[in-house]
């Protein structure tokens, strides 16, 4: 049971563009909802996160919109560049577990 | 300030033969995870610690073993590798105080590259 689904599994976006990916969850019990940005050779490593008593969280170009009745977040990048191409992965985190739960993810190509 | 250090990166086996991977980390966190990532798969979680001494299975624990005998340091271990666990193993710690106050999120290591043949 896939209980993060994430879309689309891969993304080409121009230079300059918006890249938005999209997160959907099941477990109402979730209450953490983490996105991790990895490169090539590297581990995931913490780009943004958002609690769900917020709709919407910016760090500079990144944004997390959650809506919590349709139980859906996105990660929205602004302005895309060649640098942000790297895999992303939704998570969620909550409950009686200790465990984050991962989408599958989305390989960003930013075109030059 | 190292953070997670996983040894060895690469490792090529045969089929039947069996090694172990080495997660240290320097941050104190109870919590510690080994993931295995597949193409089109994502992280999928084999086993997890919540602190020393503990263990505990996660989606995909078959074929492998782990230990936690201290603190710093979990162990993945697989008996009898098979082709079917080629992957790249990651390790992740994470600090166990309220995940609400720091968001703090899960600390990876640079990944095990293990190819077995």
């Amino acid at each position: 049971q896939q209980q993060v689904k994430q879309s689309p599994q891969s993304l080409i976006v121009q230079k300059g563009g918006i890249s938005i990916i999209n997160c959907a969850y099941e477990n109402t019990a979730f209450d953490y909802f983490p996105w991790y940005q990895q490169f090539p050779g590297k581990g995931p490593a913490l780009l943004i996160a958002i609690r769900p008593d917020v709709s919407e969280k910016k760090e500079g170009r990144f944004t997390i919109s959650f809506n919590k009745s349709a139980k859906q977040f996105s990660l929205h990048i602004m302005d895309s560049q060649p640098g942000d191409s790297a895999t992303y992965f939704c998570a969620a985190y909550g409950g009686s577990n200790y465990k984050l739960t991962f989408g599958k993810g989305t390989l960003l190509t930013v075109n030059p | 300030n190292a953070g997670v250090t996983q040894t060895p990166k690469f490792r090529v086996l045969k089929t039947g033969q069996s090694m172990t991977l080495l997660c240290a980390q320097d941050m104190n966190h109870e919590y510690m995870y080994w993931y295995r990532q597949d193409p089109g798969m994502g992280l999928r979680l084999i086993h997890y610690s919540v602190g020393e001494g503990t263990t505990a299975k996660g989606e995909v624990p078959d074929g492998y073993n782990v230990s936690r005998l201290k603190k710093q340091n979990f162990l993945l271990g697989l008996e009898s590798a098979a082709p079917s666990q080629t992957s790249v193993y990651f390790c992740a710690s994470r600090d166990h105080r309220d995940r609400r106050i720091s968001l703090g999120g899960y600390t990876f290591g640079s990944g095990t590259r293990l190819t077995v043949v």
